[in-house]
């Protein structure tokens, strides 16, 4: 496909389990950005990449949360012992050089139970 | 604390109707976009802006950037339901690294 791909696009899980949340971008983009969005809200920067290094981690909320991104591609955000605050779309975004328009996937909307 | 207020929080208005949404922030940005988000799906690109002062139209939509770089409004004349959606504006800084800072949003709801 030609836009960004997130995996799965919902999940369901409940409270203290991990949840690993993937993200292939658009090939041959560089950058690739997470951000978290609660219902109806405005988006929440949370980490992002160039090629495989994470020069800005500083919005992940807690020590809960990591991500890594492998190859220049696909990347993964992990979630551990997820808390109900937790609960909110997660969208993935990519771009082809640094502060160029995102493309943003669909996100993967997460519910803790 | 956002840096990116955005008014009104929300809007509800009838098809043909103008309207007005606003971006605004103490800090000088060097470009500000406008996206787009309908349920269920990630914000699309509107537009971008760079130049303080500069209007950008894009059919029904103007857009504005503020002269002091620190500001923008989004206008459609004759709002049509597929207007619907929300609206968010995103800037970066120029110390901000590569990170898009995005304002809450306007919800959008135009009635036929």
């Amino acid at each position: 496909g030609a836009g960004v791909s997130q995996s799965p696009s919902n999940k369901v899980t409940e409270k203290g389990k991990d949840v690993e949340l993937r993200c292939d971008p658009i090939s041959g983009h560089t950058a690739l950005y997470w951000y978290r969005q609660s219902l109806g809200q405005g988006l929440e920067f949370l980490i992002y990449f160039q090629g495989n290094s994470a020069p800005d981690k500083s919005g992940l909320p807690s020590d809960r949360f990591s991500a890594e991104r492998t190859g220049g591609s696909v990347s993964t955000l992990t979630i551990q012992r997820t808390q109900q605050e937790d609960s909110a779309v997660y969208l993935c975004a990519s771009s082809s050089v640094r502060r160029s328009p995102l493309h943003f996937g669909n996100g993967t909307r997460l519910t803790v139970t | 604390t956002q840096l990116l207020e955005q008014s009104p929080q929300f809007l509800s208005i009838q098809e043909g109707e103008n309207l007005t949404v606003y971006c605004n922030s103490s800090s000088v940005f060097s470009s500000l976009q406008w996206y787009r988000q309908e349920p269920g799906e990630g914000p699309v690109l509107l537009v971008t802006v760079v130049t303080g002062g500069e209007v950008k139209k894009l059919k029904r939509l103007t857009f504005q950037f503020g002269d002091a770089r620190k500001d923008s409004s989004l206008h459609i004349t004759a709002a049509q339901p597929g207007d619907t959606g929300l609206y968010l504006c995103a800037a970066g800084g120029s110390n901000a690294g590569n990170m898009l800072t995005f304002g809450g949003g306007t919800r959008l709801m135009v009635k036929p």
